[in-house]
């Protein structure tokens, strides 16, 4: 069963701190995997795509790794400010005719002053 | 451009009611989806459509129908509500399936009592 398991499910962290969240994914055959964020009461907004060749991609203060032999990723945020204060959603694609999307149940991060 | 536009932004219904949950989008976007999004919970697929006039079942179907008339609309309409169906909608369009990137909607937030 394609899954996406996400870790840790919560996070609290102070401001100028940095923070990793973990992404396990049993999807097969994998197309690619995507970070969003997703505010409270809005809609995700993607952060960083990654094809299964990529190892490594960033966004400003966030990186993302990519491991696909172990089927593992990370999202890495550096110097936290309170706006990152957010869930994190890792979404994995299969490669097949839909192409659809597979979704972590998401890490809240909140950065505390 | 004003991306993917959802409405309305919070409805209560009584069980047994129906309504319609409007989705539009301005980026010409062929491809369109439904989801749902539980609390705690990744974001479920109910519905998509490749292009007007073609819609498929997602992973959470069961209560739900769509339309695709135009490019930019795809309703999602409950025809008897249920307790169960109390959730946050997002509705989300991209370019292309699998590798490209879906933008979403804010999000209609519904209470089904």
């Amino acid at each position: 069963k394609n899954q996406v398991e996400q870790s840790p499910q919560s996070l609290i962290i102070l401001e100028g701190k940095n923070c990793t969240l973990q992404c396990n994914y049993t999807v097969s055959p994998f197309s690619n995997l995507r970070w969003y964020k997703q505010d409270t009461g809005r809609g995700p907004v993607s952060l960083t795509i990654m094809t299964f060749s990529e190892n490594t991609k960033s966004n400003g203060r966030y990186t993302a790794t990519l491991d696909a032999d172990t089927k593992q990723s990370s999202l890495h945020i550096t110097a936290s400010q309170l706006s990152d204060s957010a869930s994190y959603i890792c979404v994995v694609s299969a490669r097949s005719n839909t192409g659809k999307l597979i979704f972590g149940q998401g890490t809240t991060l909140q950065v505390k002053p | 451009n004003a991306g993917v536009t959802q409405t309305p932004k919070f409805r209560i219904l009584k069980i047994g009611q129906s309504m319609t949950l409007q989705c539009t989008q301005d980026m010409n976007h062929n491809y369109m989806y439904w989801y749902r999004q539980d609390p705690g919970m990744g974001l479920k697929l109910i519905y998509y459509s490749v292009g007007a006039g073609i819609t498929d079942k997602g992973e959470v179907p069961n209560g739900y129908n769509v339309s695709r008339s135009t490019t930019e609309d795809f309703p999602l309409r409950l025809e008897l509500a249920a307790p169960s169906q109390t959730s946050v909608y997002f509705c989300a369009s991209s370019s292309r399936q699998g590798g490209e990137t879906q933008y979403f909607g804010p999000g209609t937030r519904l209470l089904v009592l």
